[in-house]
């Protein structure tokens, strides 16, 4: 069965204060990819990777960055945290070329 | 504008009952996904269909290409059921998928 495992399940932070999100696969799979869902307005894509070293910007990722070192950890990069980035941040992986994406347990992010 | 609709926002059953969830696209797409999430956030991937109709369990997907809809389906529905359905397609260009803002089910025993 794949796996993707996120650093954490709830986090809080200041204002401000930067936060690194870690996402892990143990599938080798290429293609990465950094959800965040908010109610009424579902999951919207922030940044994906297409392989080590490489990423595109989503729909959302004005405040975020990202980095792809190795092919099994894709991390999301709030460089300083803003309450209106309190949200569910949900991480995803997929073989290149295929459709089925594979989800992580999510991160709850409150920023006060 | 979203391009993924999803209909009703909100569904509360009786156990034992059918139930029907629908989704509408206005984009091109090469494949499209119905996500299941529990609370607590975790999603599983039930369907991905391009085409016709497909079954697991008591769970039924079909998909309509020229009318841009497709329907997942709940048969004898169960309170373990309740979750958030989520509609998603993938577009036919690039790797970029739309999600719908999900149903979510409760099946009351």
């Amino acid at each position: 069965d794949v796996k993707v495992t996120q650093s954490s399940r709830y986090l809080v932070k200041r204002t401000g204060e930067k936060v690194f999100l870690e996402c892990v696969q143990d599938m080798d799979h290429e293609n990465m990819f950094w959800y965040r869902q908010d109610p009424g307005l579902g999951l919207r894509l922030i940044y994906f990777s297409y392989d080590v070293k490489m990423k595109e910007k989503g729909d959302i990722p004005e405040g975020y960055s990202v980095s792809r070192e190795k092919k099994e950890r894709f991390s999301l990069i709030l460089e300083s945290a803003s309450t209106n980035q309190t949200s569910m941040y949900l991480c995803a992986s997929r073989i290149a070329g295929t459709g089925k994406q594979y989800f992580g347990p999510g991160t709850r992010l409150t920023v006060l | 504008k979203n391009e993924v609709e999803q209909s009703p926002q909100n569904l509360t059953a009786q156990e034992g009952e059918f139930i029907t969830i629908n989704c509408s696209y206005s984009v091109g797409i090469s494949a499209l996904h119905w996500l299941q999430q529990h609370p607590g956030g975790g999603i599983v991937s039930l369907f991905m269909l391009s085409s016709g109709k497909k079954k697991h369990g008591r769970l039924i997907a079909t998909i309509n290409i020229q009318e841009k809809h497709s329907s997942l389906h709940i048969t004898a529905s169960h309170p373990r059921d309740s979750a958030v359905y989520i509609c998603a397609v993938r577009l036919l260009m690039g790797n970029q998928f739309y999600f719908g803002t999900g149903t979510s089910l409760t099946v009351i025993p």
